[in-house]
């Protein structure tokens, strides 16, 4: 089956700076692949996602690559902000079954 | 309006008792899930219904049952509880079969065990 590796687990970053978590996965029929974020005690939310027919995506702060090749794909976010501290979870969908398949989680910290 | 909504968002209970958590969608989406997450945070999907038919199925132990009435609502039925059943469950949905993957958590259902 599909497996997803995170990194780091934790980052810190100031204010202003730019973060990056990355994310490999295995299955190469996986074809779609979604960010979340989840702020402590609530639940995850998608903040953006790509295809696989796609190599990179932005959404104002947030960008995201995918490298089908290598089989992997990253998170980026410019310009921090204190409300950018969260937890992030890549995932990745199986070709087959709508699986969702999830990284660890990056638990991203803004300091101010 | 909210989009998918849990009830209870939090469940004490002591081992061996039963226990059912639901879930609602008002997205009209098709594919409905059930997801644990553990005190690490690792979210793992335990159960999948499309159109009120099981499609996943991970190795979850008989103890769960999953029954959705119709294509809106996805139950959650746990027996025997134990304390390993501790952890936040989220239900989620998808229009999985239009070409639409994107999936939509609930707000969880924090289960503690005692």
């Amino acid at each position: 089956g599909e497996n997803v590796e995170q990194h780091p687990s934790t980052l810190s970053v100031q204010e202003g700076d730019s973060a990056v978590i990355k994310c490999t996965y295995s299955d190469s029929a996986s074809n779609y692949f979604p960010w979340y974020k989840q702020e402590l005690g609530k639940r995850p939310q998608l903040i953006i996602d790509i295809r696989s027919n796609v190599g990179e995506k932005k959404d104002q702060r947030i960008a995201v690559t995918l490298n089908k090749t290598a089989k992997h794909f990253s998170l980026h976010i410019t310009e921090t902000q204190p409300e950018d501290s969260a937890v992030y979870f890549c995932a990745a969908l199986t070709a087959a079954g709508n699986k969702l398949t999830f990284g660890g989680g990056t638990r991203v910290l803004v300091k101010p | 309006d909210t989009a998918v909504s849990q009830t209870p968002k939090y469940l004490v209970t002591q081992m061996g008792n039963d226990k059912s958590i639901k879930c609602e969608q008002n997205l009209g989406h098709d594919t409905m899930y059930w997801y644990k997450q553990d005190s690490k945070k690792f979210l793992k999907i335990m159960f999948s219904y499309n159109n009120k038919e099981l499609i996943i199925n991970e190795t979850v132990p008989n103890r769960f049952s999953p029954k959705s009435p119709d294509k809106a609502h996805l139950n959650l039925h746990i027996n025997s509880l134990e304390l390993g059943d501790s952890a936040v469950y989220f239900c989620a949905s998808s229009q999985g079969t239009s070409g639409r993957p994107e999936q939509y958590f609930g707000p969880g259902t924090r289960l503690t065990v005692t």
